[in-house]
């Protein structure tokens, strides 16, 4: 079973306006950890924002914020006020264990155009 | 600070020479990573080290795939004999321990076998 998944391909919004980005996991280790990152064109991989299992409050890094619904096991990218340079891959990543494992499993991403 | 260092950012080679890629992680991180970038099977991890001892090699593909870490500032992932198959995106990233530390990736090596 995938253990993180993307089920949009590829998503398009217009310049300024909100998009979510769907990822939902699946995990029977209480603690784990979620993450976004960002492979724009040019091939990096940009760390976005992380939730852990056990925080209370949605993650938010100016505009990016995690819609972390723990019961319905999702975590979603809402990327507010989207830029031209927003445009990019992003990839949901989760973590599993808080024994210093530090496996990353990554889902097979979603691909974001900005259009002006 | 520098951040993770890869090298060579491209190489070309053909099908049966052997090839070297090297990473150098951020200063104070003990977890190191290769990982593979392929349209085909998206991004998979080949091998990760704490504190330059091999943890899980569950994802290096053959016998041909070898990776090693002789200290905390250096590692290589060496394939010998070269396919075609093995034409990626070669990721390393590095991390602090702990369940809410990011990795830091790479610019990543892109690999061409002909």
């Amino acid at each position: 079973a995938q253990k993180i998944t993307q089920t949009q391909p590829g998503m398009f919004v217009q310049e300024k306006e909100a998009v979510t980005l769907d990822c939902t996991y699946d995990t029977s280790d209480p603690s784990y950890g979620l993450f976004w990152y960002k492979q724009p064109s040019s091939g990096e991989m940009i760390f976005l924002i992380y939730q852990g299992s056990y925080d209370q409050q949605n993650a938010t890094e100016g505009r990016y914020s995690l819609n972390f619904q723990k019961a319905r096991k999702s975590a979603n990218l809402v990327i507010s006020a989207s830029q031209l340079g927003d445009s990019a891959m992003y990839f949901c990543a989760m973590r599993e264990g808080d024994g210093g494992y530090n496996k990353l499993i990554f889902g097979a991403g979603t691909r974001l155009a900005v259009h002006p | 600070d520098a951040g993770v260092i890869q090298s060579p950012r491209h190489e070309v080679t053909e099908m049966g020479q052997e090839v070297t890629l090297r990473c150098k992680p951020i200063s104070g991180h003990d977890y190191l990573f290769w990982y593979r970038q392929t349209m085909m099977r998206g991004l998979e991890l080949l091998i990760y080290f704490n504190n330059n001892v091999p943890i899980d090699d569950s994802g290096m593909p053959e016998d041909r795939f070898s990776a090693k870490m002789p200290n905390a500032s250096f590692s290589t992932l060496k394939i010998q004999p070269s396919e075609p198959r093995d034409s990626a995106v070669y990721f390393c990233a590095s991390s602090p321990p702990g369940l809410a530390y990011e990795q830091y990736f790479g610019p990543g090596t892109r690999l061409t076998v002909t």
